[in-house]
């Protein structure tokens, strides 16, 4: 089993749609949980970042932490072009775990 | 453009060849990252230097060696790659080397073995 798994997608919404990216982990040491987001050839940036469990939100962004399910999401309100991207969550306890990363496209 | 600079951007070698990447912080932080993407894979960390110590290699060939000169600056020297090897490579920046506040990445370097 893989540390952390995410689906790579491809995603594709409309325009104002909801999104949510998950991905689930087998660590239980993990205590900060980020989102990345990681347009075309450029590095990824820090998008979200969680400590332990609960909810943080940011504008459109939304990230929740599930401990006990092993389970983060990220979910995007009102979907916009500008938001089509790659999506990589990471975990750490000593040292950064990532996902593999969801390619997301939002359509106008 | 981040904090983190990474040079250059592209870069096409033979399997002869000897190049090398650069990377430059100037954040503050005290921990640097060698990483290694390629499509639908996870990151792939190579080197981790904290306090210019390198304080993990994770089983990543000789072909491949990393220099931290002091905290502000990163290389990765290379020398007869594998066509395998191409891929994006990734230089990021942490406060130190736990990571816990996540890392600044560079825009990478696209390397092209052929």
């Amino acid at each position: 089993q893989k540390e952390v798994e995410q689906d790579p997608g491809p995603l594709s919404v409309p325009e104002g749609a909801i999104v949510s990216l998950n991905c689930t982990y087998s660590n239980s040491a993990f205590q900060y949980f980020m989102w990345y987001r990681q347009y075309s050839r450029k590095g990824p940036e820090l998008l979200m970042y969680t400590y332990s469990s609960g909810n943080k939100e940011d504008g459109r962004f939304t990230a929740q932490v599930d401990k006990s399910s092993k389970y983060i999401s990220l979910f995007i309100r009102d979907s916009q072009p500008s938001d089509s991207a790659t999506y990589l969550c990471a975990m750490s306890a000593g040292g950064m775990r990532f996902g593999a990363g969801t390619r997301l496209t939002v359509k106008p | 453009e981040t904090g983190v600079t990474q040079t250059p951007r592209h870069l096409v070698m033979g399997m002869t060849n000897k190049k090398s990447l650069k990377c430059e912080q100037h954040l503050g932080h005290n921990a640097m990252y060698w990483y290694k993407q390629s499509a639908k894979k996870p990151l792939e960390l190579m080197f981790v230097y904290s306090l210019e110590e390198r304080v993990e290699n994770n089983s990543v060939p000789s072909r491949f060696s990393p220099e931290c000169p002091n905290s502000s600056h990163l290389f990765l020297h290379l020398h007869t790659l594998q066509p395998e090897d191409s891929a994006l490579y990734l230089c990021a920046s942490s406060q130190d080397s736990q990571g816990g506040y996540g890392y600044t990445f560079g825009s990478g370097t696209r390397l092209t073995v052929v």
